[in-house]
């Protein structure tokens, strides 16, 4: 099956700095990759849809200026937490679509990424 | 607005049958998928229903009836490892994935 990589898969960081989170698909080509942060106990939350050589589309209530995401190729999507305080520590997880067959989508996720925020 | 509902939480016991269920309200259908998400880990692929019936994969079954707006996971000879959240996601006509809050399933010996 199709692999998603995330790196890194945990970091802590002081608040203020910025952290990069990296999304790659390896073994396939996806032209949507998608953001999630996950707090504990609770469900997904989509923060963005990245679509490769284009502006990500945020859902309402993310802030674009925080959350930088970049999508420069159909392997590599980045989401760089900027100016990050504590109430940012989350799981943040990514996933990329492939069109499997026909109108046949699946869509697989990465590992994950711990950000605690100090 | 556009809406997944699931059961929070349930409970069942090793070795019998659970049936987890979902409803949903989009703008347009174009599949629905089921995760399973263990605690503190990304979601894993179990399912993907486009068309009404039943799909079988070993324990783990998906039913969709698209005319009712309405799906279950069907998971058999429960293990202690199918402890987890399980996930109901439906693509809407836009290919947006919209995403319930998950089930929490306790398996008890």
């Amino acid at each position: 099956g199709a692999v998603v990589s995330q790196h890194p898969s945990w970091v802590i960081c002081k608040s203020g700095t910025s952290v990069k989170i990296e999304c790659r698909s390896l073994d396939f080509q996806a032209t949507t990759m998608f953001w999630y942060r996950q707090f504990p106990k609770q469900s997904l939350m989509l923060m963005a849809t990245s679509n490769e050589g284009s502006k990500a589309t945020y859902e309402q209530g993310v802030e674009k200026d925080k959350f930088l995401i970049n999508h420069a190729s159909l392997t590599l999507s980045t989401l760089t937490v900027t100016s990050a305080h504590p109430e940012d520590s989350s799981f943040y997880i990514c996933s990329a679509r492939a069109q499997v067959a026909g109108d046949w989508y699946e869509q697989f996720f990465g590992p994950g990424t711990r950000l605690t925020v100090l | 607005g556009q809406n997944i509902d699931q059961p929070t939480e349930m409970t069942a016991t090793e070795g019998a049958i659970v049936q987890i269920n979902c409803t949903y309200q989009t703008s347009g259908f174009n599949g629905l998928f089921w995760y399973q998400q263990h605690a503190g880990e990304a979601p894993t692929f179990l399912s993907y229903n486009v068309l009404d019936g039943l799909e079988e994969k070993g324990r783990f079954s998906s039913f969709l009836s698209r005319s009712k707006g309405y799906s279950y996971l069907l998971l058999k000879e429960l293990q202690m490892k199918d402890s987890a959240s399980y996930l109901c996601a439906v693509i809407n006509s836009n290919y947006q994935l919209i995403w319930g809050a998950g089930t929490k399933l306790i398996i008890k010996p």
